[in-house]
């Protein structure tokens, strides 16, 4: 079956670690999405990527980064330098020229 | 810059009563209009989209929306609900070639018995 697999569900770090989530599809699409949800706020747009090997900054990139060096791959990673990290990550992925995107089941981040 | 608005953080409404969750945009082009819904700890799934064909748009599970450029709204409805329907409910519109969604800060329903 083709989806989105974001792994792990629920990830504990420790303040002044890096730590990475996973985000892979199987979709065949080009473009995919990070988004950071808090209670209130909606989902806020981190960052995206529409090729390989090329992404852009969201609303909220400070503290994070990404690569994307497979179609299929897009890694984010959440800094020691991003200030409030305990969240709801989403990671999405879409065909450019059609809107709307398909999203995971999401990542827990909590910081202890 | 394109953006929307959800009236209201919480809706509660009976069994078989109308569901209406209200939405409304700011574009300065023509938007593209989604509405979505998660389950608690879960992602977000598509309810339905509109692309500037019809107006009135039918999803999935009984809701549909109508997208009514006079007022900049995209306002969801459902005849009569159920029990299945609590949830949150996120509206997002989509503009330009970078094709990315901007949501609002979502309406979470909740169904009385």
């Amino acid at each position: 079956d083709g989806g989105i697999t974001q792994s792990p569900k629920y990830l504990f770090r420790k303040e002044g670690q890096n730590v990475t989530l996973s985000c892979e599809q199987n979709l065949n699409h080009d473009a995919m999405y990070w988004y950071r949800q808090d209670p209130g706020q909606g989902l806020r747009l981190i960052y995206y990527s529409q090729i390989v090997n090329d992404f852009q900054k969201g609303d909220i990139a400070e503290g994070y980064s990404v690569s994307r060096e497979k179609k299929e791959s897009f890694p984010l990673t959440v800094t020691s330098a991003q200030k409030n990290p305990t969240a709801f990550y989403l990671c999405a992925s879409s065909i450019v020229g059609n809107r709307g995107a398909f999203f995971g089941q999401g990542t827990r981040l909590t910081v202890v | 810059a394109q953006s929307v608005t959800q009236l209201g953080s919480h809706v509660s409404v009976s069994e078989g009563a109308l569901v209406l969750l209200r939405c409304n945009y700011s574009s300065s082009v023509p938007p593209y209009l989604f509405w979505y819904v998660q389950y608690p700890n879960q992602g977000l799934q598509l309810l339905l989209k509109y692309t500037s064909a019809a107006t009135l748009v039918k999803g999935i599970n009984g809701f549909e929306a109508e997208f009514k450029k006079s007022e900049t709204s995209f306002h969801l409805t459902k005849p009569s609900a159920h029990m299945s329907d609590a949830a949150e409910y996120f509206c997002a519109v989509s503009v330009g070639n970078d094709y990315k969604l901007s949501f609002g800060a979502g309406t979470t329903v909740t169904v009385r018995a």
